[in-house]
């Protein structure tokens, strides 16, 4: 199964909003609630910054927030910091054969 | 302070066999289903395989099925990957990940290892 579409990249000045997208298809995306966002600086691991959609994990700046609309996920940032530089991952369930899905990441410049 | 730490990775030639372990401290391990994802030089993230709490359930990815074996010792509080046939496609940092608690899919990943890297090459 392919990976999720995802832009390459986005930027924005500090304080600005930002919104990457993330398309799959009915098999993953649009079928199921359970859409994850990673968060992953330079040398470093990912970090969930977002799950289930919607939900965000303690510690997580309410700056970030997803959704949904058929067959695309979006992770939006608000108040852009110049830490929120980084790259970004979409991660879809895809069903019991192909069980997880992520997109191919976006980097976000922060102007 | 929970934490996985990732080992067992190193340089090897095509066709060879190398096996990864997690450490997992500072949680119950045996209640969390765990991930293994890898990262290719300068590329995006890709799912390897899944390991539900008690071993019942596992998946891999089309691109390491058959030669990988993913499995865990919760008596041990660790996770492994076993790889075979290894493949210079297979060259990456290679991440341990739990699984969200109560998640009802995979996807929602809260803990991550620092990686350890696998690199294939003649």
């Amino acid at each position: 199964q392919s990976a999720l579409t995802q832009p390459r990249s986005v930027s924005g000045s500090p304080g600005q909003s930002v919104t990457v997208s993330c398309t799959g298809t009915s098999s993953d995306v649009g079928g199921y609630n359970y859409v994850s966002w990673y968060q992953q600086h330079p040398g470093k691991a990912p970090k969930v910054m977002i799950y289930d959609v919607t939900k965000r994990p303690s510690g997580v700046p309410d700056r970030f927030s997803g959704s949904k609309s058929g067959n695309t996920a979006s992770l939006t940032i608000s108040g852009l910091q110049a830490e929120d530089e980084a790259d970004y991952y979409c991660c879809s369930y895809a069903g019991s054969y192909s069980l997880v899905l992520f997109g191919g990441g976006t980097k976000l410049t922060v102007l | 302070e929970v934490q996985l730490v990732e080992s067992g990775g190193g340089l090897v030639k095509p066709g060879e066999s190398l096996r990864l372990s997690c450490a997992a401290s500072g949680f119950t391990f045996s209640g969390y289903s765990m991930n293994w994802v890898r990262q290719a030089p300068g590329k995006g993230l890709e799912w390897v395989s899944s390991i539900s709490s008690s071993s019942s359930f596992i998946y891999y990815a089309d691109s390491v099925k058959g030669r990988f074996t993913i499995s865990r010792d919760n008596a041990k509080n660790s996770l492994y990957l076993q790889m075979n046939n290894l493949r210079v496609e297979d060259t990456a940092v290679y991440y341990c990940a739990r699984v969200g608690y109560g998640s009802g899919s995979y996807v929602h990943m809260d803990v991550w290892g620092k990686g350890t890297t696998v690199t294939v090459s003649s």
